[in-house]
């Protein structure tokens, strides 16, 4: 069965960086893309962007080109989420979702999600 | 700055109906936004209940439907049961972004 598998909660201090994992199975990984969200404490979720594991072109929605960076390490079916110079706004829990569908254009799905991963930013 | 507006919240009755709408700032929701329709507990992942208007999932119970109502998306729930209770969020394309709505708190009541 499809499973997206996500790293450990992170406690960071203001100026680090951090890198999140999502670990696909059960399927082909690179036949489906793979979409991160963000959902800060209480707060409601906020599409990032997502990557074509394939061609490993990533696509960032508004606010989030720059500081974050997704990756892959397609041998081990792998996403990666890569924050850089994090701030106490970044505390938030950071999903990985898999994009079925045509995600190139709008019909795209998503229909499987990891648990997520809690960033902390606190000095 | 495009945004996406839901109802804060909204209260049902265990049986009755409700209709979620999601509403973009940049003019009428279409087929075109692709609108897809999210699920969220407490603590846990959101679930994809319908895409692309209102193509539901093997797992998406036929309470809930979705369509275009007017110039906005809905997500319609019918025969509510307590377990409906929840935060659901809309999700639409802009030629090549995507942006989720504010959510909408369901209490069941």
């Amino acid at each position: 069965q499809v499973q997206l598998v996500q790293s450990g909660s992170e406690l960071k201090k203001p100026g680090a960086s951090v890198k999140v994992s999502c670990q696909a199975s059960g399927y082909r990984f690179n036949t489906f893309a793979m979409n991160w969200v963000r959902q800060a404490p209480g707060q409601g979720l906020e599409w990032m962007g997502w990557i074509n594991t394939d061609t490993g072109n990533p696509t960032y929605a508004q606010g989030f080109a720059g500081r974050f960076v997704f990756s892959l390490d397609t041998s081990v079916s792998t996403a990666y989420l890569q924050i850089t110079s994090l701030q106490a706004e970044d505390t938030a829990v950071y999903f990985c979702a898999r994009g079925d569908g045509s995600c190139t254009s709008g019909s795209c799905f998503y229909g499987y999600w990891g648990r997520g991963t809690l960033v902390t930013v606190s000095s | 700055q495009t945004v996406v507006t839901q109802e804060p919240s909204l209260t049902v009755s265990p049986g009755g109906t409700v209709t979620l709408t999601c509403a973009s700032s940049t003019g009428a929701v279409t087929l075109g936004h692709y609108p897809n329709w999210f699920q969220q507990k407490p603590g846990q992942a959101p679930r994809s209940l319908i895409y692309s208007t209102g193509t539901k999932h093997s797992w998406t119970p036929a309470r809930f439907s979705g369509s275009l109502l007017g110039d906005k998306a809905v997500l319609t729930l019918s025969g509510v049961l307590p377990e409906d209770e929840a935060d659901y969020y809309c999700l639409l394309y802009y030629g090549g972004a995507r942006m989720f709505g504010g959510g909408t708190k369901l209490t069941v009541l």
